[in-house]
């Protein structure tokens, strides 16, 4: 049983296209984790999201903007992509906000062309 | 704000030979520590964390991390390393009073050879 899901798993796309990545999570988290790691592997948080409130909301453009229509889901849709979009996100949950241990999804590969 | 450094980008290191990865951190308040690992195509996964307590924390795979408050550092250990270990390894800091953001660190390339 998978417990973070994201799909798709890759996305290739044309820039100026809009598109969704989805993420579902099975454990019964009330927090959730949008980030994004660039080709140098580096981590950065996004968005967070804890029982549909948005409680983290990094510097990113307004393209990006996550939603979340119950604890179990959250979803980024990016609007206009740009060459630099290109990535890995990764969802990710915690059992609280405060719950120290966050769990990955699989991540999906974004190339924008 | 908290910060972390992962002070080596790359460690290659032959199967059945310690390791050490390191990582300091800073913080103006006090903090919770992790070690996560990336398969190749996979997320994260938590490998080890330090809320409080003993510093000596002991995680999964055989690793095991040592916090050291005065020197600001939270590295990596492994006593004899496989094949299978080889994989990106990542410091993350979050202060354990006020927003809940985790910084992780820009991660290590563990590299075993046979």
């Amino acid at each position: 049983d998978t417990a973070v899901s994201q799909t798709p798993k890759y996305l290739v796309t044309q820039m100026g296209n809009d598109k969704s990545i989805k993420c579902e999570q099975n454990l019964g988290h009330d927090t959730m984790y949008w980030y994004k790691q660039d080709s140098k592997k580096f981590l950065k948080i996004m968005f967070s999201y804890n029982n549909k409130e948005l409680i983290i909301n990094e510097t990113v453009p307004n393209r990006f903007s996550p939603k979340s229509p119950d604890k179990a889901h959250l979803n980024l849709h990016i609007n206009s992509l740009e060459l630099g979009d290109s990535a890995v996100y990764f969802c990710a949950s915690s059992l609280m906000a405060q719950q120290e241990t966050q769990y990955f999804g699989p991540g999906t590969r974004l190339l924008v062309l | 704000a908290q910060s972390v450094t992962q002070l080596d980008s790359q460690v290659p290191v032959f199967e059945e030979a310690p390791v050490e990865l390191r990582c300091n951190y800073s913080s103006s308040v006090s903090v919770y520590l992790f070690w996560y690992v990336q398969y190749p195509n996979q997320g994260l996964q938590l490998l080890l964390k330090y809320l409080s307590g003993s510093t000596l924390v002991k995680g999964i795979n055989g690793f095991e991390a040592e916090f050291n408050k005065s020197q600001t550092s939270f590295h990596l250990r492994k006593p004899s390393v496989h094949i299978s270990d080889t994989a990106e390894y990542f410091c993350a800091v979050r202060g354990n009073t006020g927003g809940f953001k985790t910084i992780f660190g820009a991660g290590t390339r563990l590299f075993v050879k046979a």
